[in-house]
C-alpha cells in the first residue's frame, strides 16, 4: 500500500517563475492537503481539497493555488516565486468524514527559489 | 495560534522510557489529541492518536489525563533514532474540513 508520494523531490527556482507540485493521496483516500515548512519551523497549513474544491485554506496569498483532480491526485501551484517561499512542501492526505481519522504525510518536494 | 504547550528540548538516555508532556488545557470535547514525529528534513510521521482513553500501538502509548488538560506520549525503549521533533496537535474528531496547526514542539535527544 503506498503512501502519500511527493514529487519532485526537490527543485529550484527563479525569483518570478511560477512552481506546479505534485501528491498523490495515501490509496483509499479522498482528501489533500497542502503544508509549508520554511526552516526551523514548524509546518503552516495552506489550503485542503476535497471533491476537487478547495475547503479550507490558511493564511496565504492568492499566488499559492491548488487543483485536485478525479483520481483524488492535487497539485500546488505557486505563482510569481519570493525568495521566502523556499521551504519544504508537505502534502497530505485523509478520508473525509472519519471520526478520528488520521492524516499522512508524504516525504514533501524541497524548493528553493533564488 | 497552536492550542498546545510542549517543552522545547528533552535528552533521554538510549533504552530507557522517554515521556512527552504536552498541555491543552483549552481543548474541547470534541477534540483528539494527536502525535507527530519529524526526523530531519523528512515528512511528518504519525504516531498515535487519542479521544479520552488511553492509547498503545507498536510505536507509543498516549496516557490523557481524566480531565484531558494534558498528555504524555511513551515511547517505551528509545533508541536513537528516535531523535526527532515530537509534535502534539489537538484537532476536532469531525474528520472534516480541518488543516493541522503545529507548534514548535519537543526536540527530543535521544543520546547513547
Amino acid at each position: 500500500d503506498a503512501g502519500v508520494t511527493q514529487s519532485p523531490t526537490h527543485l529550484i527556482k527563479t525569483r518570478g517563475q511560477q512552481v506546479t507540485l505534485r501528491c498523490s493521496p495515501k490509496s483509499g483516500h479522498d482528501t489533500v492537503s497542502w503544508y509549508q515548512q520554511a526552516l526551523g519551523q514548524g509546518p503552516q497549513f495552506i489550503f485542503q481539497y476535497y471533491e476537487e474544491e478547495e475547503r479550507q485554506r490558511g493564511n496565504f496569498p492568492d499566488r499559492f493555488s491548488g487543483h485536485q483532480f478525479p483520481n483524488y491526485s492535487s497539485e500546488l501551484n505557486v505563482n510569481a516565486l519570493l525568495l521566502g517561499d523556499s521551504a519544504l512542501y508537505l502534502c497530505a492526505s485523509s478520508l473525509r468524514g472519519v471520526t478520528g481519522n488520521t492524516i499522512y504525510f508524504g516525504e514533501g518536494s524541497w524548493l528553493t527559489v533564488v | 495560534d497552536a492550542k498546545t504547550t510542549q517543552p522545547p528540548s528533552m535528552d533521554c538516555a538510549e533504552g530507557r522510557a522517554a515521556n512527552l508532556p504536552c498541555n491543552h488545557s483549552t481543548i474541547s470535547g470534541n477534540e483528539y489529541v494527536y502525535w507527530y514525529r519529524q526526523i530531519h528534513s523528512q515528512g511528518p510521521q504519525y504516531i498515535i492518536h487519542g479521544l479520552k482513553n488511553n492509547e498503545t500501538n507498536e510505536m507509543a502509548s498516549l496516557i490523557i489525563t481524566e480531565d484531558r488538560k494534558s498528555s504524555t506520549l511513551i515511547l517505551p525503549h528509545a533508541t536513537l533514532r528516535d531523535t526527532a521533533v515530537y509534535y502534539c496537535i489537538v484537532r476536532p474528531s469531525g474528520g472534516g474540513a480541518d488543516g493541522l496547526t503545529f507548534g514548535k514542539g519537543t526536540h527530543l535527544i535521544i543520546q547513547p
